[in-house]
């Protein structure tokens, strides 16, 4: 079955330091989601790709999905402690309405 | 945007007990979800709950362990049967609107 990779398992930050999550899919996928959790919360959607090759920009949070569909990365730039969660990347494959989450990444970020 | 609700919050409970959860949403929704996510882990789907017919389970995911119940488009259950201490999770539902939006989550202790 379709399966999402996602690395790295953890990442400590300095504050102000830049962090990047990858996401791997074993399939190619109409559309992946990235989401955020924070500690003792529940998943909330940041955004959605659907192009080959897109790029997205949410102030200091860049999304990218592969040429080929089937990765993509969340990089934040200059971290702040705000940032603080685990960031999961979710996969939807062509006819299938179900999302296949990745493991997750927990990052801190040291004041 | 959609509002979810669930009950309980959380709850502890002794092995071989059931727990119901219900999951409401503030307008109608065609299908909902409910997932698992055990501590410090990601997010697995359990089964697809659908208004007027049976819930699609996952691999892994049998009806008789977790009875689901969808009698409209706005509300579903989640019974987790004889539980034991591997069902300790917390149980989110979710919508699907475009993107998924999930529910605060009912954080589960069986001892």
């Amino acid at each position: 079955g379709q399966q999402v990779m996602q690395i790295p398992q953890y990442q400590h930050v300095q504050e102000g330091e830049d962090f990047t999550t990858y996401c791997n899919s074993s399939t190619t996928l109409s559309n992946i989601q990235w989401y955020k959790q924070r500690p003792g919360g529940h998943p909330v959607f940041l955004i959605q790709l659907v192009k080959s090759g897109e790029v997205k920009k949410q102030k200091r949070l860049t999304f990218q999905f592969g040429e080929a569909k089937k990765n993509s990365s969340l990089h934040i730039t200059a971290t702040q402690t705000t940032d603080v969660g685990t960031y999961f990347c979710a996969g939807e494959a062509g006819g299938s309405e179900k999302l296949v989450f990745g493991k997750g990444t927990k990052l801190t970020v040291n004041p | 945007s959609a509002v979810i609700s669930q009950k309980p919050s959380r709850d502890i409970c002794q092995r071989g007990t059931s727990l119901t959860i219900q999951c409401q949403v503030d307008s109608q929704v065609t299908m909902m979800f409910w997932y698992r996510q055990q501590p410090g882990q990601s997010l697995t789907l359990i089964a697809t709950a659908n208004q007027g017919s049976e819930a699609t389970y996952e691999s892994g995911f049998v009806i008789d362990k977790f009875p689901i119940s969808r009698p409209n488009l706005t509300f579903s259950t989640l019974t987790v049967s004889n539980m034991s201490p591997e069902d300790s999770s917390i149980y989110l539902c979710s919508v699907e609107r475009e993107t998924q939006y999930f529910g605060p989550g009912t954080r589960l202790l069986v001892l």
